[in-house]
């Protein structure tokens, strides 16, 4: 079965510092895969998603993710986070079925120090 | 691009009543519409998937007589939470797909319904 795992709960940041927030996913064939960001009491918003081509994928605010099929992995990365970086982060697979369900990662909330 | 409105954004209700919560997408149809619901701290779980005309799709473990799903349109689809209880107090999120977007795979989430059953 399809699933995405985020390791890591919390992550802080100082503010200018980079950022990396880690996913990897389970999934037999090239998996359609994505980062949400979520403020609180908020939806989410897409940063980026990844088909297919290049494995480097560039976002919104400045986010970028690799795609890495060696490591099961799609890693959100950020060269200098701002303050308002600081929400719940969900990295999601979609189901490659005529459900079109997206499974989603438990979460890693970033804080950032001042 | 792409937008969801979901609505109410918060809503207190007594217990034993029920509540519908709307999504709609505004320019786009959504053929198939997704309800999450989101406990404080934790991930989206998936409760149901709605498709325009036809029944919705239950996720396993979630009571379809207690949230009715309702997709009469291809712009708006209705939760309804009957019988309400404080355990079903809860973030409550939709998402609709758009077919349209790249490889059929485009997610347009609304801004999330605030439950509070007291």
């Amino acid at each position: 079965a399809q699933s995405v795992t985020q390791p890591d709960i919390h992550i802080t940041v100082s503010e200018g510092a980079s950022l990396e927030l880690r996913c990897n996913y389970s999934y037999g064939a090239t998996p359609y895969l994505f980062w949400y960001v979520q403020s609180p009491g908020q939806g989410l918003q897409l940063l980026l998603k990844y088909f297919s081509g290049d494995t480097l994928v560039q976002g919104i605010k400045g986010f970028e993710a690799e795609f890495k099929r060696s490591q099961s992995s799609f890693n959100l990365r950020k060269p200098s986070v701002h303050w308002s970086d600081a929400a719940e982060y969900f990295c999601a697979v979609a189901r490659m079925d005529s459900s079109y369900k997206l499974i989603f990662g438990s979460g890693t909330r970033l804080l950032v120090r001042p | 691009g792409a937008v969801v409105s979901q609505h109410p954004s918060r809503v207190i209700c007594k217990s034993g009543t029920s509540v519908k919560i709307e999504c709609r997408s505004l320019d786009f149809q959504a053929t198939t519409m997704f309800w999450y619901r989101q406990f404080p701290k934790k991930s989206l779980m998936l409760m149901a998937t709605s498709n325009e005309g036809s029944k919705a799709t239950y996720e396993q473990g979630v009571e379809k007589d207690k949230f009715l799903i309702n997709h009469a349109s291809l712009t708006l689809s209705t939760l309804t939470v009957t019988s309400a209880h404080p355990e079903d107090s809860s973030f409550y999120i939709c998402s609709a797909r758009d077919q349209s977007a790249q490889g059929n795979y485009g997610y347009t989430f609304g801004s999330g319904t605030r439950l509070t059953v007291v």
